[in-house]
């Protein structure tokens, strides 16, 4: 079984200011992705990353991952209340079979206070 | 465009009670579908996962059941439900094991 480990578990910050969040594994990953759950909410697909080393940017938010494919970051600039939030990243897989689905991590708590 | 629709939006039951949770997706065919329990404030445990009409595979032993009577139709239930039943319930989609999209899930308190 493939785990993902995000760190950190909570943080809270204030507006304005920038953060990173993470997502490890000591499994090889043939993409990965990162949601966002809003309270009551189902999780909202933000970006999918699949080469090593690959940077994409949304808005404000960077991901990036990592070389050797086994972790992840996201980077949020001028953090604001909007971005609050569960984040959590989810990666994929495959033996010779096909995919075998996808893993999710337990998710990072973002609070970003006005 | 897909949409996936989840109903009921919440639902408190007491316990020994039976369940019956939907799930619908529109605007693709042969989709794979997922049931998932979160916890509060927790990831997401993965329940039920199906590739076609009538395949189900379980992840998790428990009093839960799943089926999935259409294409595009996911159905999950219970014939006496448990206090630790309680939870977010989210149902999901995807067309080849990678992107899932996620339902606005159903919020199920066990009394």
């Amino acid at each position: 079984t493939q785990l993902l480990e995000q760190s950190p578990q909570f943080l809270s910050i204030q507006e304005g200011e920038n953060l990173t969040v993470y997502c490890n594994s000591s499994s090889v990953f043939s993409s990965l992705q990162w949601y966002r759950q809003e309270p009551g909410e189902g999780p909202v697909l933000l970006v999918t990353v699949v080469t090593g080393g690959e940077v994409k940017k949304l808005k404000r938010l960077t991901f990036q991952f990592g070389d050797a494919r086994k972790d992840s970051s996201l980077h949020i600039t001028a953090a604001q209340p909007g971005d609050t939030g569960l984040y959590l990243c989810a990666g994929v897989t495959y033996s010779g079979g096909g995919a075998d689905g996808l893993t999710f991590g337990k998710g990072t708590h973002l609070i970003i206070q006005p | 465009s897909q949409t996936i629709h989840q109903w009921p939006a919440t639902l408190v039951q007491p316990v020994g009670s039976p369940l019956s949770l939907e799930c619908t997706v529109e605007g693709t065919s042969n989709p794979n579908l997922y049931w998932y329990r979160q916890a509060a404030g927790r990831g997401l445990q993965l329940l039920f996962y199906s590739v076609g009409i009538g395949q189900i595979s379980s992840e998790v032993p428990q009093n839960l059941s799943a089926s999935r009577p259409q294409d595009r139709q996911f159905i999950l239930s219970s014939k006496k439900l448990l206090l630790s039943d309680s939870g977010f319930y989210l149902c999901a989609w995807d067309r080849d094991n990678r992107e899932q999209y996620f339902g606005p899930g159903t919020r199920l308190t066990v009394t």
